[in-house]
């Protein structure tokens, strides 16, 4: 099946600095992709929808100036968290929409930890 | 916010024995996707099931909807040590490919 790729798959960092997480549809195009965040056990909310070309749709809630999302290319989108914070800290899924299959493949994951 | 909601929260079985969780939703939809998550891991697709449909199976997966009450339930039969695991329904809605997730059940299958 179709694979999507995270990277990094784990990252600790400082408060304040900003951490680039990317998402790769490795063997398809994704005109679209969408981004989750994951606290310990607990569900997948839904952050924002990264479309090819055009600006990203971010959920309620979502701060745009805090969660850049760029996807700038039909198989990459990229989140940046800005100026981290500790409540910053958790899981980040991202998934990637197979349009000639109509399936949603999932990244692995990135774990996200701000000290 | 949270679309979905699934009971129970945790699970605890004996292999061989199946294991049901459900899930309600709130809102129309279009279809009803179950996944499974590994502790720390993404998300593995198991099931698709329409809105036009009552009955699914794959394996030893039987999924079920109700559109009018607006649940679903997934029946892991002759469980596993290896489905250990969370698992969570999704509810798809304008293009389906835009998920709502539910809180999920946490599934632990002892030998």
């Amino acid at each position: 099946g179709a694979v999507v790729s995270q990277h990094p798959s784990w990252v600790i960092c400082k408060s304040g600095t900003s951490v680039k997480i990317e998402c790769r549809s490795l063997d398809f195009q994704a005109t679209t992709m969408f981004w989750y965040r994951q606290f310990p056990k607990q569900s997948l909310m839904l952050m924002a929808t990264s479309n090819e070309g055009s600006k990203a749709t971010y959920e309620q809630g979502v701060e745009k100036d805090k969660f850049l999302i760029n996807h700038a290319s039909l198989t990459l989108s990229t989140l940046t968290v800005t100026s981290a914070h500790p409540e910053d800290s958790s899981f980040y899924i991202c998934s990637a929409w197979e349009g000639w299959v109509g399936e949603l493949f999932f990244g692995e994951g990135s774990r996200l930890t701000v000290l | 916010s949270q679309q979905g909601e699934e009971d129970p929260q945790a699970l605890s079985i004996q292999e061989g024995e199946n294991a049901t969780m459900n899930c309600s939703y709130k809102t129309s939809i279009n279809n009803l996707q179950w996944y499974r998550q590994n502790s720390g891991r993404g998300l593995v697709h198991l099931i698709l099931i329409r809105s036009n449909e009552r009955e699914k199976h794959s394996g030893r997966l039987r999924v079920t909807l109700d559109t009018s009450k607006k649940s679903s339930s997934l029946l892991i039969t002759a469980s596993r040590a290896a489905d250990t695991a969370s698992y969570f329904c999704a509810t798809g809605r304008g293009g389906g490919n835009k998920l709502t997730f539910g809180t999920g059940t946490q599934l632990k299958v002892e030998l």
